[in-house]
């Protein structure tokens, strides 16, 4: 059972406000990830870590920031919402020996952005 | 051209029935293959992986990968209304990074 949690689950705002979505895991895992989802849309990812104090882009372009100051801990946020960032996010971490990337995912935050 | 290709669907099936899902790819480099089953409103949950070609199975679930075709395939042998989500493919050439198929939503009827 993998153990990622995001906070909150669901988030209703007005435009302009500032965000920030928390995702934390208790796997010890180095590599963590954020990912943007359309409903019944494929998975994008936004930004992603490979371990305290590095942070990247993904494939898709967002106006959202990251930071990794803790192994455990992965906060994605907005400055300043707006509609066209309604979406789910989906934070996820991968780690282990198997030799290859098994990603693990929260169970996500929806985004309403008013 | 995506490096992954899946078919979104959806497929809609009677209870009882085989399911096959299937995706291709264009990197030759991939040596590790998953699924992944979303329902819906929530996060992807790994259902299994393999590596390399070959078939696995695992209960009511195996996973086929034909490497020389670059095409694998889930199959689901006496389906549930509870097998309903998306099922996306997910592959890895060992470097540790993930690409992901855009899923496919499978509906079983009861």
């Amino acid at each position: 059972e993998a153990d990622i949690y995001q906070t909150p689950r669901y988030l209703v705002i007005g435009t302009g406000k500032k965000i920030t979505l928390e995702c934390s895991q208790t796997m010890g895992h180095d590599k963590m990830y954020w990912y943007q989802q359309d409903p019944g849309m494929e998975l994008h990812l936004i930004h992603y870590s490979y371990g305290v104090n590095s942070t990247e882009k993904g494939d898709l372009s967002s106006e959202s920031t990251v930071s990794r100051i803790r192994t455990e801990h992965f906060p994605l946020t907005l400055e300043s919402a707006r509609p066209s960032h309604t979406s789910q996010y989906l934070c996820a971490s991968s780690g282990g020996d198997r030799g290859f990337d098994t990603q693990y995912f929260g169970p996500g935050t929806r985004l309403t952005v008013l | 051209q995506k490096e992954v290709e899946q078919d979104p669907g959806p497929l809609s099936v009677p209870e009882g029935a085989i399911v096959s899902l299937n995706c291709t790819y264009s990197n030759s480099a991939f040596q590790y293959f998953m699924w992944y089953r979303q329902y819906s409103r929530k996060g992807p949950e790994l259902l299994m992986y393999t590596y390399s070609s070959g078939n696995k199975e695992d209960g009511r679930f195996t996973a086929q990968v034909d490497k020389s075709s670059k095409y694998i395939s889930l199959f689901i042998r006496d389906s549930q209304p509870s097998d309903s989500a998306t099922y996306l493919c997910a592959m890895d050439t060992g470097r540790r990074a993930l690409t992901f198929g855009s899923g496919t939503r499978l509906q079983v009827q009861p």
